[in-house]
């Protein structure tokens, strides 16, 4: 079946370093790919997403490319704030919504 | 403004009472999802459905019951048959459902209800 394998946090980085969150997955087919968001205490919102192979997903500085040849799609940000503290979750879109468990970042001052 | 709403935000059941949560949206979505949400697991699907009066489970659908009378609501029941329910439950909606393809499959989520068990 579909699956979404995470690197496991939680991530802390100081302010205005740069970003990399891994995620990688198996499909069959061409499933869209989607970052989410969790801030505590919320629920999820869509940061990010790309629909096919080579797409690049962009938005409030984070950025995914979707890798088919690497089955990957990592969230990269170039300067990360105190305020993208939250939980990320990849996932992927084929018959169904599967996600990963999920990686808590934490950026301190 | 268009959105997703989940009511209450926190709520607390005594072992052995049914417990509704609320989802409504304004989206005019055809499908909406219901999800729980553990600590370290990721998001889990309990049940979903792709249009009015039809609904399908889920992977851990057992202990919960849903309904879909009106586009816009879809509550979820949590049975005294739940084993462990203390979870935080999340409800998401989309343009199409399961099958649908780039652009309509995207799921935007509410804000959660937390639910303890006493």
């Amino acid at each position: 079946g579909d699956s979404v394998t995470q690197m496991e946090g939680p991530v802390t980085l100081s302010e205005e370093a740069f970003l990399t969150i891994n995620c990688t997955y198996t499909a069959t087919g061409y499933p869209s790919l989607f970052w989410y968001v969790q801030y505590p205490g919320e629920g999820l919102q869509l940061l990010l997403k790309a629909t096919k192979a080579d797409d690049k997903g962009s938005n409030k500085g984070f950025e995914a490319t979707y890798r088919k040849e690497t089955t990957s799609f990592h969230l990269e940000k170039g300067s990360v704030q105190v305020s993208d503290s939250a939980v990320y979750f990849c996932a992927l879109h084929a018959d169904g919504l599967t996600f990963g468990k999920g990686t808590h970042l934490i950026i301190q001052p | 403004d268009g959105g997703i709403t989940q009511s209450p935000k926190y709520l607390f059941r005594k072992e052995g009472q049914n417990v509704t949560l609320s989802c409504e949206q304004n989206l005019n979505h055809d499908a909406m999802y219901w999800y729980r949400q553990d600590p370290g697991q990721g998001l889990r699907l309990i049940y979903y459905s792709q249009i009015v009066n039809d609904f399908q489970k889920g992977d851990i659908a057992e202990g919960y019951s849903v309904s879909r009378e009106k586009k816009e609501s879809f509550p979820l029941t949590v049975t005294s048959a739940q084993k462990n329910p203390t979870a935080f439950y999340l409800c998401a909606s989309s343009i199409a459902g399961l099958a649908g393809g780039p652009g309509t499959d995207t799921q935007y989520f509410g804000p959660g209800t937390r639910l303890t068990v006493l």
